[in-house]
């Protein structure tokens, strides 16, 4: 299993700022997973954050928006550029071990 | 794409029955399949691993099945307890360049009462 932090826990933003995201894992992992999830929504897939490699991002995501940062195999940031109404939203960070993903409490962010 | 459905939004039960969810898919055919736990303010927490040559799998209350053939999974919580209401969510695994990721459906709200 992995135990998963997230900083800052909630936050909220005036818009056209931005806003970095952090995600700190208790041990090395290769893959990490960046997700939203929307009120009322389920998890929405952002990108997949190997370490060494850009991120890959899906269709409706891209890294102008969201660029991702992996440094190393315990940490990966996540920022959410230029920030619209549109964009609050609760922002998961997750890691996969041997096929089972764990995931972080969440970023709760709000645009104003 | 790839579409999952879990035909319920809520599931309201009575204590000591078993509740029974679905997850339905489209358009894929997914090497496995997981079902997560999600309760207010907090993240998804794994519950249960169903692969593709595999009907059944059990974790104490716990069931799921996995039908290739129907796109569908079943998820049953036996004897269930109000603290096992949550939101419960489907996930199926996609492979791409990254690697393997998770589209989750919207997941279904089960309410358990005493």
């Amino acid at each position: 299993s992995a135990v998963i932090s997230q900083k800052p826990s909630r936050d909220i933003c005036q818009r056209g700022t931005s806003l970095t995201i952090q995600c700190q894992v208790d041990s090395q992992v290769t893959m990490m997973f960046w997700y939203r999830q929307q009120p009322g929504q389920s998890l929405t897939l952002i990108a997949t954050a190997n370490q060494g490699s850009e991120a890959t991002y899906e269709s409706g995501f891209v890294i102008d928006k969201f660029p991702i940062s992996r440094p190393n195999l315990t940490f990966s940031t996540l920022t959410v550029s230029n920030m619209s109404p549109e964009d609050s939203s609760i922002y998961l960070c997750s890691v996969s071990i041997t096929d089972e993903q764990y995931f972080g409490p969440g970023t709760r962010l709000t645009v104003t | 794409s790839q579409k999952i459905e879990q035909n319920s939004e809520a599931l309201n039960i009575q204590e000591g029955k078993t509740a029974t969810l679905t997850c339905n898919y489209t358009n894929y055919s997914p090497a496995y399949l997981q079902w997560y736990r999600q309760d207010p303010g907090r993240g998804p927490v794994f519950l249960l691993l169903i692969r593709e040559n595999e009907k059944e799998k059990r974790k104490e209350r716990l069931k799921v099945t996995f039908d290739t053939t129907l796109k569908q999974s079943l998820f049953h919580i036996t004897a269930s307890q109000p603290a096992d209401s949550a939101t419960y969510l489907c996930a199926l695994a996609r492979f791409n360049q990254a690697g393997t990721a998770l589209i989750f459906g919207k997941g279904t709200t089960l309410s358990v009462s005493s």
